[in-house]
């Protein structure tokens, strides 16, 4: 099956400092989706992508389709301690054999220090 | 804004136990999922449902089935619960076509 690569695994940053994160996969996606899951909670959507080439910010947020249609990768900017939390990403091959499902990255722990 | 409620937050059951998993959605999603997710495993999809009365297996179905008898209201049953089933149980749901699955805030299921 599809199989999605999220790195890094898990990154302790100071306060303040810039955050990228990226996945890969093995085959095309013709959807992204970046989820932040905290401690007890369900994974929230933070931002969709649906085009190639396409890079939508949501605040200091800012991710990006691949050209290649299998990466994406999600930059924080000035990190502050409520960006605590995994970092998931999810794609789909849409429309196709199993469209209404996604494959999900392992996701990326973020701990901030103050 | 997308509202996706699941019963419990918390649930301790025993081995052997038929334990129902309950999950409600209010803007009428045709698509409903119910994930597991394990340390180092990731989510992984046990059940999805695009329609009412409809299903689908998942990458894990094994001792799971799933009841959809309402749009809004999506059911996970394991059948005889066993300790290996202790995890945490994540609906989503999603309209029709390709768009995003919003989440429940996950049950915490222990299997004693």
């Amino acid at each position: 099956g599809q199989q999605l690569n999220q790195s890094p695994q898990s990154m302790f940053i100071q306060e303040g400092e810039d955050v990228s994160m990226n996945c890969t996969s093995s085959s095309i996606f013709n959807t992204w989706l970046w989820y932040k899951q905290e401690p007890g909670e369900g994974p929230v959507l933070l931002i969709a992508l649906y085009k190639a080439g396409e890079l939508t910010s949501n605040g200091r947020l800012t991710a990006q389709f691949g050209i290649t249609r299998k990466d994406s990768f999600l930059n924080i900017s000035a990190s502050i301690p409520s960006d605590v939390g995994i970092y998931f990403c999810a794609g789909r091959s849409y429309p196709g054999a199993g469209s209404y499902q996604l494959t999900f990255g392992k996701g990326t722990k973020l701990s901030v220090i103050p | 804004d997308v509202k996706v409620t699941q019963s419990s937050r918390y649930l301790v059951k025993r081995t052997g136990e038929k334990v129902f998993l309950e999950c409600v959605q209010d803007m009428d999603h045709e698509n409903m999922f119910w994930y597991r997710q394990d340390p180092g495993l990731g989510l992984r999809l046990i059940y999805f449902s695009y329609d009412v009365k409809m299903k689908e297996k998942g990458d894990i179905p094994e001792g799971y089935s799933v009841s959809r008898e309402k749009k809004e209201r999506f059911s996970l049953i394991l059948e005889s619960a066993s300790t290996n089933q202790t995890s945490m149980y994540l609906c989503a749901s999603s309209p029709r076509g390709n768009q995003p699955q919003h989440f429940g805030d996950g049950t915490r299921l222990s299997i004693l």
